[in-house]
């Protein structure tokens, strides 16, 4: 079955810049979203279409495709950016979540 | 204003059948391109995605659970229902509604509701 793969980890100090990967079979023919969930809390979307932000997240957090990998960018990374990100996309009619990355902001 | 609200029981029976509503507001389950799909998330784990409905009332669950699970909608009444049968254990998780507007992604969650499978 189609799968969305993501690094278990990525540290960052604050101020710096974090990278994170999505790879996916199927990534470049589908939109990669991105969904950013602090302890506690239900997740929040923070890229969609692969390069798009809503309204209300702030423009430090960008998405870019290349190939099959999609990645979130954090620019001057917060304390506050702490927290698991989850890359999602469509398989035809059904839904794939990627494993999950924990930010830490060091 | 948007909003999705989850509700139902906090403990369920091993093989008991678990059913979770999804109360919307602020949009309706009949606009076109609209859905909303169950997501859940056993604790300290990843998010795994259940089931959709369309706003066609076409509907799609996961290759994994499809045998137990059961997604309908009440568009008057603003809900989606979710059942699932003969739960275990590992069923354990908090449970997401979220609203997909017709492209990729799921713009509103809900704050999620906690079921506990255990005897």
């Amino acid at each position: 079955s189609y799968a969305l793969t993501q690094p278990p980890s990525v540290s960052v100090s604050p101020g710096q810049t974090a990278s994170i990967s999505c790879s996916g079979d199927k990534l470049g023919d589908q939109y990669a979203s991105w969904y950013q969930q602090k302890a506690g809390q239900s997740p929040v979307l923070v890229i969609y279409q692969e390069t798009k932000r809503p309204s209300g997240i702030p423009e430090r957090f960008s998405g870019s495709i290349s190939g099959n990998t999609a990645t979130l960018t954090i620019s001057g990374t917060q304390a506050m950016d702490e927290a698991d990100y989850y890359c999602q996309a469509w398989d035809s009619t059904t839904v794939v979540f990627g494993g999950g990355t924990k930010l830490t902001v060091l | 204003q948007v909003t999705l609200k989850e509700s139902g029981p906090v403990l369920v029976r091993p093989t008991e059948t678990l059913t979770l509503t999804c109360t919307v507001s602020g949009f309706s389950l009949n606009n076109a391109r609209m859905g909303v799909s169950w997501i859940r998330q056993p604790p300290g784990k990843a998010l795994e995605w259940l089931a959709h409905i369309f706003s066609d009332d076409e509907k799609s669950y996961s290759k994994s659970l499809k045998s137990r699970l059961t997604i309908s909608k009440d568009t008057s009444e603003g809900q989606v229902v979710l059942t699932m049968t003969n739960v275990d254990p590992v069923d354990t998780a908090t449970y997401y509604c979220a609203r997909w507007k017709g492209s990729n992604e799921f713009d509103y969650w809900g704050q999620g509701t906690l079921v506990t499978v255990s005897s």
